[in-house]
């Protein structure tokens, strides 16, 4: 079966202090690999899209990565406002379109200053 | 340029009354996806409609439904009402290729009494 499982559940960090975020995918095939990030009250705003093994994407103080097996997301020196739940979601090669994507239960990142 | 926008924002409904959700998807999207959100299982995918046409379903019962319109507006219907059912209803847009980044609503937060 599908699945997405992401680690922590919930990470606590003090402003400044790097960290990771793990999420591991077991998929017939990925077509791609997604990250989100929502914030309470709102639907999950699109952050990344990884492909192929190896790739790497970047932006502010966010670094994601992915292997055969699992994607990291990479976060640098964080400040408050990247307080939020990280989403990451898979698209099967064989689900036929992009809607369809297996979501992992998310971390719920706080950062405090 | 306009977001995803959801109607109503919140509903309250009893066991056994049906409900309508509608997502106006941004301009120009043509695919339209919708997702069940719950603390306990996450986002899962319902279903996602293409130029008016089911494109994909997911692992719902028959009492889920939805439908687009030629505006690429689409509804979405749930009949006889159970509690389970309480959730953060999801839309979500894209222009409609096979690896596309989701535009997401804020949601409708349907809670069944």
């Amino acid at each position: 079966e599908d699945q997405v499982t992401q680690s922590p559940e919930a990470l606590r960090l003090q402003e400044g202090e790097s960290s990771s975020l793990n999420c591991s995918y077991t998929v017939s095939g990925l077509r791609g690999l997604f990250w989100y990030r929502q914030d309470p009250g709102k639907g999950p705003e699109f952050l990344f899209t990884l492909y192929s093994a190896g790739e790497e994407k970047e932006k502010e103080r966010l670094k994601a990565t992915l292997t055969k097996k699992e994607s990291f997301l990479h976060i640098t020196a964080p400040k408050p406002e990247d307080s939020a739940t990280y989403l990451c979601a898979v698209q099967a090669s064989y689900g036929g379109s992009q809607g369809n994507l297996i979501f992992g239960k998310g971390t719920k990142l706080s950062v405090k200053p | 340029k306009a977001g995803v926008t959801q109607t109503p924002r919140y509903l309250i409904k009893t066991r056994g009354q049906q409900v309508t959700l509608s997502c106006s998807p941004i301009s120009g999207h043509r695919s339209v996806s919708w997702y069940q959100q719950t603390p306990g299982q996450g986002l899962q995918f319902l279903f996602e409609y293409f130029s008016e046409t089911q494109r994909n379903k997911g692992n719902f019962p028959g009492r889920f439904s939805g439908r687009q319109f030629s505006n690429s507006r689409s509804e979405m219907n749930v009949s006889t009402l159970e509690l389970g059912d309480s959730a953060l209803y999801l839309c979500a847009s894209s222009l409609g290729g096979r690896t596309e980044k989701l535009f997401f609503g804020s949601g409708t937060q349907l809670s069944v009494l």
